[in-house]
């Protein structure tokens, strides 16, 4: 069965950093691309970005390029979302999907930036 | 960028089938696959439809994608509503960059 387990997720103040994770099994890690995706409360979806599966190429919405990176480690099956600069907006759960696509997703981390 | 256009709610009665509308506001519907997805109150979003028109092991055969290029349009028709089918829709596609691109989402209410 494919799984992905996020975690990080906690209180930070604006402009402060948090490192997300995403494990993943059941499945070719490395074989697939990997996508973050975020929800403000009360709002819609967001694609965030997205990473091919050898990590070579990576793909930023334009709200978050130049503050966020994505990388992962194909060794530890394990996605990443590195977070410099947070802000108020940046508030809301993050969902980890496998694909471009995002045909399974994570049960997310919550991430609140507040003073 | 292109954007996907989706109804802000729809509502119909068990036993009856609903279609959700996802446009797309430039470029071709049929370039890049369509994915539908169902998000429950307090819960992460699950796939019913992934390239356009394929169910996931799981997803019972009432969920059904298409799309149309004549509307540049992709749906997601439900037959025989169920009270389980109440929650949230969104449709996804993404863009010769590989950017994701969400629709809005769609409340379904089944009453």
């Amino acid at each position: 069965e494919v799984q992905l387990l996020e975690s990080g997720g906690g209180l930070v103040q604006p402009g402060g950093s948090l490192r997300l994770s995403c494990v993943a099994s059941g499945f070719t890690f490395s074989s697939d691309a990997m996508t973050w995706v975020r929800q403000a409360p009360g709002k819609g979806l967001e694609w965030v970005s997205s990473i091919s599966g050898r990590g070579g190429s990576t793909y930023y919405a334009d709200s978050v390029r130049g503050r966020f990176t994505i990388s992962r480690d194909n060794s530890k099956n394990t996605l990443y979302l590195q977070m410099n600069s947070l802000r108020a907006e940046d508030t809301g759960v993050y969902y980890c999907a496998k694909r471009i696509l995002c045909d399974v997703w994570g049960q997310g981390t919550t991430v609140t930036v507040s003073s | 960028n292109f954007m996907l256009t989706q109804p802000h709610s729809v509502s119909e009665s068990p036993g009856k089938t609903v279609t959700i509308s996802c446009t797309r506001s430039s470029g071709n519907i049929a370039s890049n696959y369509v994915q539908w997805y169902q998000q429950r109150p307090g819960s992460a979003p699950t796939t019913v439809i992934y390239e356009d028109n394929q169910r996931p092991s799981g997803v019972p055969d009432r969920f059904s994608g298409s799309i149309d290029s004549s509307s540049n349009s992709a749906s997601l028709t439900i037959s025989a509503l169920r009270t389980e089918d109440e929650a949230d829709y969104f449709c996804q596609s993404y863009d010769v960059n590989d950017h994701g691109v969400f629709g809005g989402g769609t409340k379904l209410t089944v009453l």
